[in-house]
Formats: structure tokens, C-alpha cells, sequence
């Protein structure tokens, strides 16, 4: 069972434009929500995460909200750069739990 | 400089031989995971480890086998590779089992043939 989902494979934006990616979860027993970027050829990397008791957190360009009742995460981002483009995984996890990540959603700047 | 390691990069395999792919981190962190990547599925668990000598079973265990004998290393190896084992693996290392970031190795690239 999936407990993350990813529905969007991919997404292009222009530079300078707003980045909303989308994530739907199940269930509610995980505590953190995480985003990863990762680029062709190396390993993920963190970006930003949110904790299941808040509705918001904002690091830079990069803006995480949760809808508790609707069980949906997104990250924006805001403005969109070249070097953004990169795929982008949104991930939940627990202190009794290991991080499960959705699929996935490959984000395209244009400039 | 302290990170994480991951060897080799990338690893043909015929099927049926034993392959271990290397995992070395130096930030001594607790728990170490070991993620496939496949197009379509994203990144899918293996196995973790929460210490030494203490493992567990992710979503896709099945084929592989681990160890931790010390904090530090957390080998992956597959007993008989299968086509299907053609992936990306990726092993990572946290302070937490899943509520703080996890840090990510580069990757190591198998194919099996």
C-alpha cells in the first residue's frame, strides 16, 4: 500500500513562475512529511519538511503546506529557477517508522 | 571530510553471481537504509538497521541480505542476482529511524545481464 502519492510524473514551469507539487498521503500514523530533490546521477538531498502539527513551514524560496483534513501535502516554490529542475520526492516517516517515499514528480524550469 | 559512500559506482553482474555493494559512513549515525530506485516506483525500501548487529525488513527485502557488524558499514548484497535487480541503489544513514532527514549516497548503478 502506497502511503504516499505522487500523482503528477511531471511538471514544467517557467522561470520565475510559482512550483506547486503535489502529495496525497493515507493514513495518519506518520508524524514528518520530507522533501527530497535529487538531480541526474547523485543521491537525493533534503529540501524542506513539515511536522504533522503544523500547517506551514517556509525555508527561502521553498514553502511546504499541509491540509490535515484533506491528507495533502505540497511544496511551493517560488520564484522557479533553471537549477531547480530536478525530480522531486515527497516522503513520510515516523520515529517507529523508516521514510517511505512516493515516486516521484520531475520538475522542468524553462528559461 | 564526513558523508556518506557509497562503492562501486556502477556494477555489471551476471545472473546468478553474488554482488555486494558498499556502504561507509563517517557522521556515526545510527540508523543506515538501503532504498532502490526503478522507474515507475520511485524509491523503495530494502532494508534498515537501527545499530549494530540490529536489522529489519523494508518493502522489498526479498533477494537481498545485510549486515552490520559495525556502525559505520552497512553492505547490501544480493545472494543470486536476477534481471530484476537491475536498479539504482541507494544507501542513506539518519540520527532517526524516519522523523529527521536521512542523507543520501551517491548511488550505486547494477546491472545484471
Amino acid at each position: 500500500d502506497q502511503q504516499v502519492k505522487q500523482n503528477s510524473p511531471s511538471l514544467s514551469v517557467q522561470e520565475g513562475r510559482i512550483s506547486i507539487l503535489n502529495c496525497d498521503y493515507t493514513n495518519s500514523m506518520f508524524d514528518y512529511f520530507l522533501w527530497y530533490k535529487k538531480y541526474p546521477a547523485e543521491g537525493p538531498t533534503f529540501l524542506i519538511s513539515i511536522s504533522s502539527i503544523k500547517d506551514k513551514n517556509e525555508d527561502g524560496r521553498f514553502t511546504v503546506f499541509l491540509n490535515k483534513s484533506a491528507k495533502h501535502l505540497s511544496l511551493h516554490i517560488v520564484p522557479s529557477q533553471p537549477g531547480d529542475s530536478a525530480v522531486y520526492f515527497c516522503s513520510r516517516g515516523s520515529g517507529n517508522t523508516p521514510l517511505v517515499f512516493g515516486k516521484g514528480t520531475r520538475l522542468s524550469v524553462i528559461a | 571530510d564526513a558523508g556518506i559512500t557509497q562503492s562501486p559506482r556502477y556494477k555489471i553482474t551476471e545472473t546468478g553471481r553474488q554482488v555486494t555493494l558498499m556502504c561507509h559512513q563517517t557522521w556515526s549515525h545510527s540508523y543506515m537504509f538501503w532504498y532502490r530506485q526503478d522507474l515507475g516506483h520511485g524509491l523503495r525500501l530494502i532494508y534498515y538497521s537501527a545499530a549494530a548487529d540490529i536489522t529489519d525488513k523494508g518493502e522489498v527485502p526479498d533477494g537481498y541480505v545485510v549486515s552490520r557488524s559495525k556502525t559505520e558499514n552497512f553492505p547490501l548484497t544480493l545472494e543470486s542476482a536476477t534481471r530484476s535487480q537491475t536498479s539504482v541503489y541507494f544507501c542513506a544513514s539518519s540520527e532517526s529511524r524516519g522523523f529527521t532527514e536521512a542523507f543520501f549516497g551517491q548511488g550505486t548503478r547494477l546491472t545484471v545481464v
